[in-house]
């Protein structure tokens, strides 16, 4: 199993310039995040889908956009980047048990994206 | 929405006891979860608490939480070099499946 997979690893945009992220996990999971990280702020959640056909903003959603094109792939699109995008892109999955119980995330590797 | 507040770093000495703390203001959660994060990689579990029990150890692992103070702790003994990477609390809170982390802990073990 190869868990929880980002492409790419690294992106260099310029500001107006667009880009999609791609997240999949073989883990037959119903529910898939997408975070950022930034210094000193943790891990914020920009939007979820709890399952195949269904998304949620998160905390910080403006300025992108999410597609969950089946239950292995959810992509996060940058429409036109700006410099504040700048961070650290994480997807994590995890499998709905219902409650209570408790629920794992796995995290992928990251894309580190600099906006400049 | 829920604040989860955890101190930005912390240096220890190989061998000694590390203590990580997290305090948060929201007391809904059922959950209550330890992350470590090593340099360059995402996250992984390393244990969680239920929100009815005080404390939990898991090897060289102890949780503690006091929900009076809304207080979560992760203490890490005999503390080796392997250990030092940023730690996350996080909860599980605004229904779902839904985590909100902490700001993270560097922990940096010196020799």
């Amino acid at each position: 199993n190869a868990g929880v997979t980002q492409t790419p690893k690294f992106q260099v945009l310029k500001t107006g310039q667009s880009m999609t992220l791609q997240c999949a996990q073989d883990m037959n999971h119903n529910s898939m995040y997408w975070y950022r990280q930034d210094p000193g702020m943790g891990l914020r959640l920009i939007y979820y889908s709890a399952s195949e056909g269904t998304t949620d903003k998160g905390e910080v959603p403006n300025g992108y956009n999410v597609s969950r094109l089946n239950k292995r792939e959810f992509s996060l699109r940058l429409e036109s980047a700006a410099p504040s995008q700048t961070s650290v892109y994480f997807c994590a999955s995890s499998e709905d048990l219902g409650q209570p119980t408790y629920n794992e995330q796995f995290f992928g590797p990251g894309t580190r994206l600099t906006v400049l | 929405g829920e604040d989860v507040e955890q101190s930005l770093f912390l240096s220890v000495r190989e061998g000694d006891s590390s203590v990580i703390n997290c305090t948060y203001t929201d007391s809904s959660s059922t959950y209550l979860y330890w992350y470590k994060q090593e340099p360059g990689a995402g996250l992984q579990l390393l244990t969680y608490i239920f929100s009815n029990m005080d404390m939990k150890q898991d090897q060289r692992l102890t949780v503690l939480l006091n929900k009076k103070d809304k207080h979560l702790s992760l203490r890490i003994a005999d503390t080796q070099t392997g250990d030092s990477a940023i730690y996350f609390c996080a909860l599980d809170t605004g229904g779902g499946n839904k985590l909100t982390f902490g700001t993270g802990t560097q922990l940096k073990v010196e020799l």
